[in-house]
């Protein structure tokens, strides 16, 4: 089992509708998540950390995070084109071995479509 | 404020051959951390420096290797290239890792072709 799973996309959606993307880990150690965005060609750029149980709101921006389910999730709402990119889901785990290390998902490509 | 700048951008090395990549991280920012990403593996962690030590590693050869100086910059050499060392290397910057929730920036990437 990978430690951190996206769901695989491609995902499409049209100008305005709500983006979902999700992601699974199996550390239960876990602390942070993360969510970077990865245009084309350049480096991630971080959207959002979360690290308590429920909903973090930061613009058109969610991230929820439930621990027991091993689950965190990101939408975006009213979904510009200029949002068509790969999403990483990472994570940090608990502990000194963990310095500097996130852990990555494969990412999820979203495409928003005028 | 100036964000994580790497150098070079690009670069394309021979196999065999070896190479230096750097990072200078943000202002401030005392943690280091080096990432290879292909598309075969995604983004992998190499290894984190704070304070002129390293302090976490990941699974990779002991061909990659890294260090820090006083001013918190990095480098990262690659010995005996060989056509999978192929990647974007990122580095990312942070305050440091004691906190769980510490936020990570990464550099631009240098691109490495091996040829």
């Amino acid at each position: 089992q990978k430690e951190v799973e996206q769901n695989s996309g491609p995902l499409s959606v049209p100008e305005g509708a709500i983006a979902s993307l999700n992601c699974t880990y199996s550390d239960r150690g876990s602390q942070s998540f993360f969510w970077y965005r990865q245009y084309s060609g350049k480096s991630p750029e971080l959207i959002m950390f979360i690290y308590s149980n429920g909903d973090k709101e930061d613009g058109r921006f969610t991230a929820q995070l439930n621990k027991a389910s091993q689950y965190v999730s990101l939408l975006i709402r009213d979904s510009q084109p200029s949002d068509s990119a790969t999403y990483l889901c990472a994570l940090t785990n608990a502990g000194g071995t963990s310095y500097g290390k996130l852990t990555f998902g494969q990412g999820t490509i979203l495409t928003v479509h005028p | 404020k100036a964000g994580v700048t790497q150098t070079p951008r690009y670069l394309i090395k021979t196999r065999g051959q070896q190479v230096t990549l750097s990072c200078s991280p943000i202002s401030g920012h005392r943690s280091v951390s080096w990432y290879q990403q292909t598309p075969g593996q995604g983004l992998q962690f190499l290894f984190e420096y704070f304070s002129e030590t390293q302090r976490n590693k990941g699974n990779f050869p002991g061909r990659f290797s890294g260090r820090q100086f006083s001013n918190s910059r990095s480098e990262m050499n690659v010995s005996t290239l060989e056509l999978g060392d192929s990647a974007l290397y990122l580095c990312a910057s942070s305050l440091d890792w004691t906190e769980p929730y510490t936020e990570a920036f990464f550099g631009q990437g240098t691109r490495l072709t091996v040829v």
